[in-house]
């Protein structure tokens, strides 16, 4: 089945500098990879996806890579702010018809001012 | 973006009662909903996948008879947790999507934090 990696556990920046956060996906046939961040007891927000057919997307500050061959995708967060704050989860979709994802373990970003 | 909510946001209960939670998507309407349960510091564990008017599926090690789904309108599911007990204390998510589509935008409740006595 899949398994989605996802490095580092734990992050911390300055504010204003860059946070960069890895996944692997060992499943070649995913083809969806949103990214969501989770501030303390409250539920996922989704900030970003890409499909397997767009290398890169950028919103604002953010931005998501894809290597397909490489199987890893990434997030890039510019400018951080103390608001940035939170865990992130990646997730990669998992089958096709009516199934779901496999999310990473997660990474706590702390922004530093 | 989709509005997903879910009510209560908290909940304390004594042992041995059963506590319902509900999960609705306020703008869109969802085909597939999700319950997942989340312990401190983790990720997210899928217990059950339920596609409206038909029955949930569950995921290994998760008793059917214990944690009652239910997805009778395409806004509406809902989690019971029958005869409760402190090792169910947990964050319950809900998420919704429009499809059945891996692909699909799942968007999330902000969940419900449920403490057993």
């Amino acid at each position: 089945g899949e398994n989605v990696e996802q490095h580092p556990s734990t992050l911390s920046v300055q504010e204003g500098d860059s946070a960069v956060i890895k996944c692997t996906y060992s499943d070649s046939a995913s083809n969806y990879f949103p990214w969501y961040k989770q501030e303390l007891g409250k539920g996922p927000q989704l900030i970003i996806d890409i499909r397997s057919n767009v290398g890169e997307k950028k919103d604002q500050r953010i931005a998501v890579t894809l290597n397909k061959t490489a199987k890893h995708f990434s997030l890039h967060i510019t400018e951080t702010q103390p608001e940035d704050s939170a865990v992130y989860f990646c997730a990669a979709s998992i089958g096709s018809y009516g199934q779901n994802f496999v999310f990473g373990p997660g990474t706590r970003l702390s922004v530093l001012p | 973006g989709a509005v997903v909510s879910q009510h209560p946001s908290w909940v304390i209960c004594k042992s041995g009662t059963s506590v319902k939670i509900e999960c609705r998507s306020l703008d869109f309407q969802a085909t597939t909903m999700f319950w997942y349960r989340q312990f401190p510091k983790q990720s997210l564990m899928l217990m059950a996948t339920s596609n409206e008017g038909s029955k949930a599926t569950y995921e290994q090690g998760v008793e059917k008879d214990k944690f009652l789904i239910n997805h009778a309108s395409l806004t509406l599911s809902t989690l019971t947790v029958t005869s409760a007990h402190p090792e169910d204390s947990s964050f319950y998510i809900c998420s919704a999507r429009g499809g059945r589509d891996s692909t699909d935008t799942q968007y999330f409740g902000p969940g419900t934090r449920l403490t057993v006595l």
